[in-house]
């Protein structure tokens, strides 16, 4: 089982729905959460952090976690083509490391 | 303001050659990382260091060797290339406080291909 999982993509949804992209995580000590965007040929960006359960909210952007259930997801409302890029969820675990998903490609169409 | 830079942005190798990647950041930041990313297989780290003069082995660390002389520097040796080493590679840093605040900031990344 691989340390992070996201789901499989790539993922496809119309300009102005609910992108919605998942991550779970196995090691349970892990503290710190993170969902970086990188755009194809571009490096990695950060867009949300998140350390405590519930829901963190900035813009249009929403990242959720759940420790219990060791999941941790991203909600990007009123999608835009601009959105269309990889998402890397990333996750800080007892090694003090950051290990990263396999990302997950979203599409927005006009 | 730079952030951080990496050299070469692209590179073509043959086997069996030494090459190093360069990253140099200007943000101050303690800890710096190397990582590898690979087509379905993510970001994987390669070897990291978090402070000057120390380093450690990541996932991948076996071909890859790095120094850090001091915090803005953190060169990345490949001391006899091989073809699965092609690669795109990533630089990062962050400023190690401690806690759970340490954002990882990347560079534009060096692709790698060895022959």
């Amino acid at each position: 089982q691989k340390e992070v999982e996201q789901n499989s993509g790539p993922l496809s949804v119309p300009e102005g729905a609910i992108a919605s992209l998942n991550c779970t995580y196995s090691d349970r000590v892990s503290q710190s959460f993170f969902w970086y965007r990188q755009y194809s040929g571009k490096s990695p960006e950060l867009i949300m952090s998140i350390y405590s359960n519930g829901d963190k909210e900035d813009g249009r952007f929403t990242a959720q976690l759940n420790k219990a259930s060791q999941y941790v997801s991203l909600l990007i409302r009123d999608s835009q083509p601009s959105d269309s890029a990889t998402y890397l969820c990333a996750v800080k675990g007892s090694a003090r490391q950051l290990t990263f998903g396999s990302g997950t490609q979203l599409t927005v169409l006009p | 303001i730079a952030g951080i830079t990496q050299a070469p942005t692209s590179q073509i190798l043959a086997a069996g050659r030494r090459m190093t990647l360069r990253c140099t950041q200007d943000m101050r930041h303690n800890a710096m990382y190397w990582y590898r990313q690979d087509l379905g297989l993510g970001l994987r780290l390669i070897h990291y260091s978090n402070t000057a003069g120390t380093t450690g082995k990541g996932e991948v660390p076996d071909g890859y060797s790095v120094s850090r002389a001091n915090t803005d520097d953190f060169p990345l040796t490949l001391a006899s290339a091989v073809p699965s080493q092609t690669s795109v590679y990533f630089c990062a840093s962050s400023d190690l406080a401690g806690g759970h605040t340490d954002t990882q900031y990347f560079g534009p990344g060096t692709r790698l291909t060895v022959l």
